[in-house]
């Protein structure tokens, strides 16, 4: 079956710190691979995505690679600020159908502290 | 870009009461919708998938009686939860994917919460 594992939180970072955030895969086929981001209070907002093998998903300085070889699509940010505090979802799309929903991890919590 | 809107952002209920939670794609077509469930702290379980013109397909354990789904445009997908109990608040939120020519990206509402009193 489709499933999503990430590493569990919180992660606790001083501004500025490195981040990782751990997420492997287990799909049939060649799923899309997603990264959300939900504030407090919030719903979740599209961070970055990738749909095939070696495929990279930037955006507002988080990357994360599509790598069959580890099923992985580790996300990462060189400098975390304050703001980015908040919880991360790894998803999979098992297929680009309509029909196909997302299959999420169950989120890492992230706070940044100045 | 495109965006989904949810509407109300938040609700309280009497318990037994009704209420309805509407899902709006705002620029986009969408012919298939999902809503999920949030408790604190946890992921997103899917709860059904809508699709416009037909019957939600609900998944396992989802009592479709009590959460009822109705897809009637291809921008408009409302879940209502009947006879309302205090263990059915929750966050519920909405998604719907964009067509191939729109990226293929599936957006998600802003969420709403919903409070049985």
């Amino acid at each position: 079956g489709n499933s999503v594992t990430q590493m569990e939180g919180p992660v606790t970072l001083s501004e500025e710190a490195f981040l990782t955030i751990n997420c492997t895969y287990t799909a049939t086929g060649y799923p899309s691979l997603f990264w959300y981001v939900q504030y407090p209070g919030e719903g979740l907002q599209l961070l970055l995505k990738a749909t095939k093998a070696d495929d990279k998903g930037s955006n507002k300085g988080f990357e994360a690679t599509y790598r069959k070889e580890t099923t992985s699509f580790h996300l990462e940010k060189g400098s975390v600020q304050v703001s980015d505090s908040a919880v991360y979802f790894c998803a999979l799309s098992p297929s680009n159908q309509a029909g196909t929903a997302l299959i999420f991890g169950k989120g890492t919590t992230l706070s940044v502290s100045s | 870009g495109a965006v989904v809107s949810q509407h109300p952002s938040r609700v309280i209920c009497k318990s037994g009461t009704s209420v309805k939670i509407e899902c709006r794609s705002l620029d986009f077509q969408a012919t298939t919708m999902f809503w999920y469930r949030q408790f604190p702290k946890q992921s997103l379980m899917l709860m059904a998938t809508s699709n416009e013109g037909s019957k939600a397909t609900y998944e396992q354990g989802v009592e479709k009686d009590k959460f009822l789904i109705n897809h009637a445009s291809l921008t408009l997908s409302t879940l209502t939860v009947t006879s309302a109990h205090p263990e059915d608040s929750s966050f519920y939120i909405c998604s719907a994917r964009a067509h191939r020519e729109a990226g293929n990206t599936i957006y998600f509402g802003e969420g709403s919460w919903l409070t049985v009193v």
